[in-house]
């Protein structure tokens, strides 16, 4: 079975870091691109970040450029989001999700308050 | 930034009936490569987002062939023949052509 299993999300004041972790499994992993995706609540998803099968490239949406880091581990099957100088506007449930979107996990909930 | 529009943003439905969503992109979705990276997607209340269709009007594994897209260049639209009690939920179109990828307001399918 084809499967996203996000971790790491939690509780954390504004200016701190979180990493999140996603297992993949099912698929062949290194023949992806693969996607943080996050929604804020009552809000649609944004695509945050990408990165190519092999690691060599990475793009971010501008509102996390210099804060976030994609990287992955092929030799696992995992994908991280290394979150640093976190804010109020990044709380959001946070998707790994692969290629163009055909399959997503569950998600897992950052909240970012004092 | 591509600005993706949808329209309605609420949708009222008697169940049986049709139902259509319309999806307008700010720049072109067609790549370099030819194709355009337009994909549905449906997300029910509590759930993550689930593809619908990909590039336009294919169709992803295990969806009924009740959906179905169609369009091109800025233009798109979603089409449900008969609306079941299972698609209720959230709409979104997203475009994967350029970076960053967006979605759309979304479109709140709901019986009428």
């Amino acid at each position: 079975e084809v499967q996203l299993v996000e971790s790491g999300g939690g509780l954390v004041q504004p200016g701190g870091s979180l990493r999140l972790s996603c297992a993949a499994s099912g698929f062949t992993f290194t023949r992806y691109w693969m996607n943080w995706v996050r929604q804020a609540p009552g809000k649609g998803p944004e695509w945050v970040a990408n990165i190519k099968e092999d690691g060599s490239d990475k793009y971010y949406v501008d509102s996390v450029k210099g804060r976030f880091t994609i990287s992955r581990d092929n030799a696992k099957n995992s994908l991280y989001l290394q979150m640093n100088s976190l804010r109020a506007d990044d709380t959001a449930v946070y998707y790994c999700a692969r290629g163009e979107g055909a399959v997503w996990g569950q998600g897992t909930l950052v909240t970012v308050s004092s | 930034d591509v600005v993706m529009t949808q329209s309605p943003l609420s949708l009222p439905v008697t169940l049986g009936q049709p139902a259509s969503i319309s999806c307008r992109s700010s720049q072109s979705l067609v790549y370099s490569d030819g194709n355009t990276y337009l994909h549905w997607f449906q997300q029910r209340p509590g759930q993550s987002p689930r593809r619908l269709i990909y590039k336009v009007s294919d169709r992803d594994s295990g969806v009924p062939d009740r959906f179905s897209g169609s369009g091109s260049g800025t233009d798109f639209t979603l089409k449900i023949s008969r609306v079941e009690a299972e698609d209720l939920g959230v709409y979104y179109c997203m475009q994967g052509t350029h970076w960053p990828k967006t979605f759309g307001q979304g479109t709140k399918l709901e019986i009428k």
